[in-house]
Parts: C-alpha cells; structure tokens; sequence
C-alpha cells in the first residue's frame, strides 16, 4: 500500500519570504510520479508541480521548486518569494507509473501568507 | 479552454435519499477520477473511467457507483445516503496521468 505523509498540519510565512513544505511517502514501488496540488479556499484543486520519480532533476515552475530525494522517499516543495495568493492548503499526493489512474494524497499542509 | 466543470456546486439531502452528481471533463480528456475529501478522512478515491469503463475503484460501500458517457462526461450516485456522506466531492479529468490531472470546483454535498 502506498501512505503519503505531510507532518506539518499548518505553516506560515511572511510576504517575499521562502517557506518549505515537507512531505514523505512510503512505497514498494519504483517508477511513480509525485505532485504537489493546491486548493484554496475556492475549493479547486489546482497542480503546482509534479516530479517524476524516474528523473533525477529536481522540478522546477516558477517560484515553486522540489527537493526529491528517493531513497529517502521525500519530496518537499519550496515556495520562494511568497506572495499572498499563494495562501491555500497544500497536497503532496503519489501515483503509480504503470497501473493505477489514483492519487494518493497526504492530509495537507494549510500554509497562510501573511502581508 | 473549458476546465473540468461540476453540478451542482452545492447540494442538501436528507438520510436515506439518492443523489446525482455530474462531471464535465476537459474536452479530449478521456479520463475521469472521483474523490471524496471530509475533514477527517482527507482526500479518498472513489473511482476512475476511461472511455466508459471502470478501470479501477477504491474502498467504498456498493452505495457509491459512477458511469461515464460515449462523451467522457461522468455521474456518480449515492443511494441511500447516510449522515456520513457529506463531503466534498471532486471530479478531476486527465489526458494523460503523467501529466496530472486537472480538477473542478466541487459539489458540496450535506446530508441532514
């Protein structure tokens, strides 16, 4: 089975700072992707970034970024330059390569941007 | 471009109704997932078609059932409705799973 933790329930960070979200996961599997989703308080899940557990560069979108370590079988996320639409709930959630069209999300991080 | 839209946003039932809920995915995404998200569950799949078959499930009651149109739209059903079926449910439509999936806004369901 695959769990996915996030073990920072709340998080925040002042306005133009840089805040990191951690997440692990635990899995037998080897070829898997991972993503980071948002949702704010409009409610719709939104993709930041996603990394494919096969590649060894970490992901990259803008002011988002991952430090993907696999044997640790971590995937933090990093926000630089925090602005306050990025105020929302985060998700780190993991999804087979190969068979499986599911997510396995983690129970969130509520990260508010304080101006 | 259309986003994945979904009726109704907001819905009330009372115990022991059925409800409807209904998913338009992005046009070309054969793919449809459902989730329920609770406060205390978090986020739960529900299930996945693709060109109108079930390709997988998750771990609900035989009460929970979906289908998928020759169109990719999609309905989930819950009969039989229970105080513990309020939830969030989200729908999320896909071209192709590596690149995610994109999701809609919601139907907030409340069961009294």
């Amino acid at each position: 089975a695959q769990t996915v933790t996030q073990s920072q329930p709340e998080m925040s960070v002042q306005e133009a700072e840089t805040v990191t979200l951690s997440c692990t996961y635990d899995t037998s599997e080897n070829n898997y992707y991972l993503f980071w989703y948002k949702q704010p308080p409009s409610r719709q899940m939104i993709l930041v970034i996603r990394q494919e557990a096969y590649k060894q560069q970490n992901a990259t979108e803008n002011r988002f970024s991952v430090n993907f370590q696999k044997a640790a079988k971590s995937f933090s996320l990093k926000i630089s330059d925090s602005q306050l639409g990025d105020t929302a709930m985060y998700f780190c959630a993991f999804m087979k390569r190969l068979i499986g069209n599911q997510f396995y999300f983690g129970t969130g991080t509520s990260l508010t941007v304080i101006p | 471009k259309a986003g994945v839209t979904q009726t109704p946003r907001y819905l009330i039932k009372t115990r022991g109704q059925q409800v409807t809920l209904s998913c338009s995915p992005i046009s070309g995404h054969r793919s449809v997932s459902w989730y329920q998200q609770t406060p205390g569950q978090g986020l739960q799949f529900l299930f996945e078609y693709f060109s109108e078959t079930q390709r997988n499930k998750g771990n609900f009651p035989g009460r929970f059932s979906g289908r998928q149109f020759s169109n990719s739209r999609s309905e989930m059903n819950v009969s039989t409705l229970e105080l513990g079926d309020s939830a969030l449910y989200l729908c999320a439509s896909s071209l192709d799973r590596a690149w995610g999936y994109t999701f809609g806004s919601g139907t907030r369901l409340t069961v009294v």
